[in-house]
């Protein structure tokens, strides 16, 4: 079966612009979380849907923000982007909370 | 203090060696991931446990709720078993992720 996609797998953007990130979930999954990796962080936690609704979000700023559609699959969008915002981002789906993740591969972003 | 602290941070091993990367958290949870990541790769999901003991292979992953430790074994390692380990507590839906183990398994 398919996996956890993510597009786009690179990016490059500029200071001051907006990002939007797609991840399409194993089918019959309903939750999708969000990830951000960087070298000096390590993995922190940006948001988990289910079934459309925000179950919980990480400490970021409101520059972050999500959503899950009716079908599962899921966006996160970056506005105002610094140079700081460069990671890699990464999303995982799951059947249901307690049940185990799969990652997609990730995508990498650049800002300059 | 963060809410889970593994160590080793770095950890080299030679071939057939016998490995533990240990995992502490400091607040309960629903469950207790095991993740591998390999350098440039994306993250595989390896046990997810909220109890005793999961076996995969030569990786065995335990825990113990009272004393909120875990561990991750590997058996007779190999130099394909170089990755980073994460550990990540589950709990309030979201994961919290330890730093990581760097493994390094040398022919």
């Amino acid at each position: 079966k398919a996996g956890v996609t993510q597009t786009p797998r690179y990016l490059i953007k500029t200071r001051g612009q907006q990002v939007t990130l797609s991840c399409s979930p194993i089918s019959g999954h309903r939750s999708v979380s969000w990830y951000q990796q960087t070298p000096g962080q390590g993995l922190q936690f940006l948001f988990e849907y289910f079934s459309e609704t925000q179950r919980n979000k990480g400490n970021f700023p409101g520059r972050f923000s999500g959503r899950q559609f009716s079908n599962s699959r899921s966006e996160m969008n970056v506005s105002t982007l610094e140079l700081g915002d460069s990671a890699l981002y990464l999303c995982a789906s799951s059947l249901e909370a307690n049940y185990g993740y799969t990652f997609g591969s990730g995508t990498r972003l650049t800002v300059v | 203090k963060n809410e889970v602290e593994q160590s080793p941070q770095n950890l080299t091993a030679q071939e057939g060696e016998f490995i533990t990367i240990n995992c502490s958290y400091s607040v309960g949870i629903s469950a207790l991931h095991w993740l591998q990541q390999h350098p440039g790769g994306g993250i595989v999901s390896l046990f997810m446990l909220s109890s005793g003991k999961k076996k995969h292979g030569r990786l065995i992953a335990t825990i113990n709720i009272q004393e909120k430790h875990s561990s991750l074994h590997i058996t007779a390692s190999h130099p394909r078993d170089s990755a980073v380990y994460i550990c990540a507590r589950r709990g309030n839906y979201k994961l919290t992720f330890g730093k990581g183990t760097l493994l390094t398994v040398n022919p």
